[in-house]
């Protein structure tokens, strides 16, 4: 299974863009990468998924270079609401599906 | 969409008690639903993988004696936490797959067991 690798936290301001980088320089041919967001007492939730190149939804955006060994979350203009733990997950059906979370990123958004 | 819940949303036992955790997806199909475990700080531990029907594949290190899960149906599963300790007292989460093939998980909103 591959290992991601972030940063333990990190600190924005309101309004302000934020990029939270995953490493995962063992990521497999058939392996996805799926961002999770999870408030303190809450499950996780599905933010954003890719396997390569630049995938935005209504809430964010994921850029994965060409060599897929790294991925980078965006969230534009963030707000109080987002302070929570962002968690980046790599798998496939190759692995039975076991989803192994990392430490995550504590993102705290000041005001 | 793709909503799932567990039940009890948290729960106080007594030491040597057994507890039951239900986690089910209320608007699809779960061929698959994971159970990780969490305690304060730290991140999700997968603990196993259940699919419907067959039983459950758990992670090294995580007594399935202990941790009885059942998944019966394609919308339920469940977690018993037999002989609890207060060492089990963690936060229970539960996630659901729709179908194989699909990368998405689905997860429950947690249940907080306490042992006394």
């Amino acid at each position: 299974l591959a290992k991601t690798t972030q940063p333990i936290s990190m600190d924005s301001y309101e309004g302000q863009e934020v990029n939270i980088t995953c490493s995962h320089n063992n990521i497999a041919t058939n392996d996805y990468i799926t961002w999770y967001q999870q408030f303190p007492s809450q499950g996780p939730r599905f933010i954003i998924q890719g396997y390569k190149t630049k995938v935005t939804n209504e809430v964010a955006s994921l850029f994965i270079p060409a060599d897929r060994k790294s991925s980078t979350l965006s969230l534009p203009r963030v707000s109080l609401s987002d302070t929570a733990v962002y968690y980046c997950l790599v798998g496939g059906e190759g692995q039975g599906f076991s989803f192994i979370f990392g430490k995550g990123t504590r993102l705290l958004v000041k005001p | 969409g793709a909503v799932v819940s567990q039940h009890p949303s948290w729960v106080i036992c007594k030491s040597g008690t057994s507890v039951k955790i239900e986690c089910r997806s209320l608007d699809f199909q779960a061929t698959t639903m994971f159970w990780y475990r969490q305690f304060p700080k730290q991140s999700l531990m997968l603990m196993a993988t259940s699919n419907e029907g067959s039983k459950a594949t758990y992670e090294q290190g995580v007594e399935k004696d202990k941790f009885l899960i059942n998944h019966a149906s394609l919308t339920l599963s469940t977690l018993t936490v037999t002989s609890a300790h207060p060492e089990d007292s963690s936060f229970y989460i539960c996630s659901a797959r729709a179908q194989t093939g699909v990368h998405e998980q689905y997860f429950g909103p947690g249940t907080r067991l306490t042992v006394t």
